[in-house]
């Protein structure tokens, strides 16, 4: 398996713009995260999906960030508008049901200039 | 809202055994304890996990105190590539979708 899969691997957008980051989880995974890492705030957990359905999206920072699981093969997190300070890696990580384990993938390095 | 103590970092040689230590004094009796690590610039990789007994695995060997208040991993030969942050995290089986990373311990290994 290629691993969780996420893209662009680098976003440098402008203030206001909107942004849509990419996930596609590890096959046969029910559960898929969205994670965002700051030098200030550390790894913080957005927001969590069981079998395409959001389960616990209390970290989303505000109304401006979404996120979506279509099918059990795709993610989407979405900022609009986007802010400096929304500056960050993005991380999405997968698992599987009755595992410990989360696997992530290789981040996504969002720029908000 | 943290629930583990670690040291901010550590070095340790080449070749030798790093042991990495974490303090999780209000665990529960439901929560497991996981160790993650993050290369630089990388997402964080699994390392491994335990409820009250020691774990090993090709990675790494995880010890737990008797009263589950404290626990170590251990690299038993630290190499170069060893070198990244440390996450110890302490979650419930049922809700171990809620890790809380911290600042874990930025392990330094050294030629």
């Amino acid at each position: 398996d290629a691993g969780v899969i996420q893209s662009p691997r680098h976003e440098v957008t402008e203030m206001g713009q909107e942004v849509t980051l990419r996930c596609k989880p590890i096959s046969g995974h029910d559960y898929l995260f969205w994670y965002r890492q700051t030098m200030m705030r550390g790894l913080e957990l957005l927001i969590y999906f069981n079998n395409n359905v959001p389960i616990d999206d209390s970290g989303m920072p505000e109304d401006r960030f979404s996120a979506k699981m279509p099918n059990a093969s795709f993610s989407t997190l979405k900022i609009q508008p986007s802010e400096p300070r929304d500056s960050a890696v993005y991380f999405c990580a997968s698992r599987a049901r009755g595992v410990a384990e989360q696997y992530f993938g290789p981040g996504t390095r969002l720029t908000v200039t | 809202d943290a629930k583990t103590t670690q040291p901010p970092s550590m070095d340790c040689a080449e070749g030798r055994a790093a042991n990495l230590p974490c303090n999780h004094s209000t665990i529960s009796g439901n929560e497991y304890v996981y160790w993650y690590r993050q290369i630089h610039s990388q997402g964080p990789q699994y390392i491994i996990h335990g409820l009250k007994n020691n774990e090993t695995n090709e990675m790494a060997s995880l010890i737990i105190t008797e009263d589950r208040k404290s626990s170590t991993l251990i690299l038993p030969h630290a190499t170069l590539r060893d070198t990244a942050v440390y996450y110890c995290i302490v979650a419930s089986w049922n809700t171990g979708n809620q890790f809380y990373f911290g600042t874990g311990t930025s392990l330094t290994v050294i030629p």
